[in-house]
């Protein structure tokens, strides 16, 4: 499986933009760049995907490196429900697994 | 109500005891999976089933069985439950295509004494 790297901890201040980072860049051309996230005693939540173009959602946006050896999630507009530990996670053919990492853990300030 | 339904949400159990967990979904996914999370790590995948006559095994299958009664319904056993299988327990629903993205029930938090 091909690795991301994250920062392992993040801060941010409510109804502020956020920019989550990640990094990947042994990924191949059939990855699909997948981002969820975890609430304290949730199940991950999907948040977002894309390829190779910039996404958008209700939830949020994934900006994608024209190389795609990185990514950024971008939550508009921060509420204190974002607060968790979000993944980024590369998808290829034939992986059945998700292989979560250690994830950003992100704090919402009020 | 939850697109991915797992029962129970917490257990407690013995040493030896069998157990099941059950997940049943209405998103109409022909695949599902049971992953377990320890604390401070990720996920990893238990079995894994493309539908109802497709069972696979994942990266940690030992001590776990499964049994897919329909196309929504997914249940996980432990045959002789013991302590270091003491987790949350998640199962999660997709779609055919490998980029879909894969739906979790809230968990069960399994706990064996």
């Amino acid at each position: 499986d091909a690795k991301t790297t994250q920062p392992n901890s993040m801060e941010s201040n409510e109804e502020e933009p956020v920019h989550l980072p990640c990094n990947h860049s042994t990924i191949s051309g059939t990855d699909y760049i997948h981002w969820y996230r975890q609430l304290p005693s949730q199940g991950p939540e999907y948040v977002i995907h894309g390829l190779t173009s910039n996404v958008n959602n209700r939830m949020a946006s994934l900006a994608i490196a024209e190389d795609r050896k990185s990514s950024t999630l971008i939550l508009h507009r921060a509420t204190l429900r974002d607060a968790a530990v979000y993944y980024c996670i590369l998808r290829g053919g034939g992986a059945q697994k998700l292989v979560f990492g250690q994830g950003t853990r992100l704090t919402i300030n009020p | 109500d939850a697109d991915v339904t797992q029962t129970p949400r917490n257990r407690i159990t013995k040493t030896g005891k069998r157990i099941m967990l059950e997940c049943s979904q209405t998103k109409g996914h022909d695949r599902m999976y049971w992953y377990r999370q320890d604390p401070g790590l990720g996920l990893r995948l238990i079995y894994y089933s493309f539908d109802v006559k497709d069972i696979n095994k994942g990266e940690i299958s030992d001590g776990y069985s499964v049994s897919r009664q329909a196309q929504a319904k997914f249940s996980l056993s432990l045959e002789s439950a013991i302590p270091n299988q003491t987790a949350l327990y998640f199962c999660a629903t997709s779609d055919r295509l490998y980029y879909q993205p894969q739906h979790f029930g809230d968990g069960t938090r399994l706990s064996i004494l």
